[in-house]
């Protein structure tokens, strides 16, 4: 089956520092993948969609220059917290849809970034 | 803002029983998921039902769809302690294909 891969899965680092993520699917090629953000025993929120080759579209209330995000190949797609404060620690999870089978495809997720803003 | 609500937004059954999560949506929907995560992990597809389609099984899971009412039910039967964990539906919307999380529910099997 389609495997996505996050990381790193766990980072922790000081106020005012840049943490990249990565996100990448490993046996398929994904055009489009989506980030969101969890808090604690909260759903999952969509941030940003991520499309190879254009910008990503920010959902309403997302930063895009706080949240970069980059999608520079069929097989990666990076989202960048610049100057992180502790009120960025969350949660991260990337998904991607597999291409096959048709539309209605599940998405597949990452096992998520763990970010602890100190 | 989030599309889909849940309820129970918490639920402890004991082994054995079954369990039944309700979820509603706002918008026209592609198709509905349900997700499992467990504590601090990511998220693992369950099942998904197409929005021309009204019940569907896999295992011990049973998700209903009813487009009118724009609601979808998970039952898991037979429950065990191994199915502890949080269960979020998921509507893929028909306009963008965005998948928008209900809330959740948190799933506690008593031993």
């Amino acid at each position: 089956g389609a495997v996505v891969s996050q990381h790193p899965s766990w980072v922790i680092c000081k106020s005012g520092t840049s943490v990249k993520i990565e996100c990448r699917s490993l046996d398929f090629q994904a055009t489009t993948m989506f980030w969101y953000r969890q808090f604690p025993k909260q759903s999952l929120m969509l941030m940003a969609t991520s499309n190879e080759g254009s910008k990503a579209t920010y959902e309403q209330g997302v930063e895009k220059d706080k949240f970069l995000i980059n999608h520079a190949s069929l097989t990666l797609s990076t989202l960048t917290v610049t100057s992180a404060h502790p009120e960025d620690s969350s949660f991260y999870i990337c998904s991607a849809r597999a291409p096959w089978g048709g539309g209605g495809q599940p998405q597949h997720f990452g096992d998520g970034t763990r970010l602890s803003i100190l | 803002s989030q599309q889909g609500e849940e309820d129970p937004q918490a639920l402890s059954i004991q082994e054995g029983e079954n369990a039944t999560m309700n979820c509603s949506y706002k918008t026209s929907i592609n198709n509905l998921q349900w997700y499992r995560q467990n504590s601090g992990r990511g998220l693992v597809h369950l099942i998904l039902i197409r929005s021309n389609e009204r019940e569907k099984h896999s295992g011990r899971l049973r998700v209903t769809l009813d487009t009118s009412k724009k609601s979808s039910s998970l039952l898991i039967t037979a429950s065990r302690a191994a199915d502890t964990a949080s269960y979020f539906c998921a509507a893929q919307t028909n306009r963008d294909d965005k998948i928008i999380f209900g809330k959740g529910t948190r799933l506690h099997i008593l031993p």
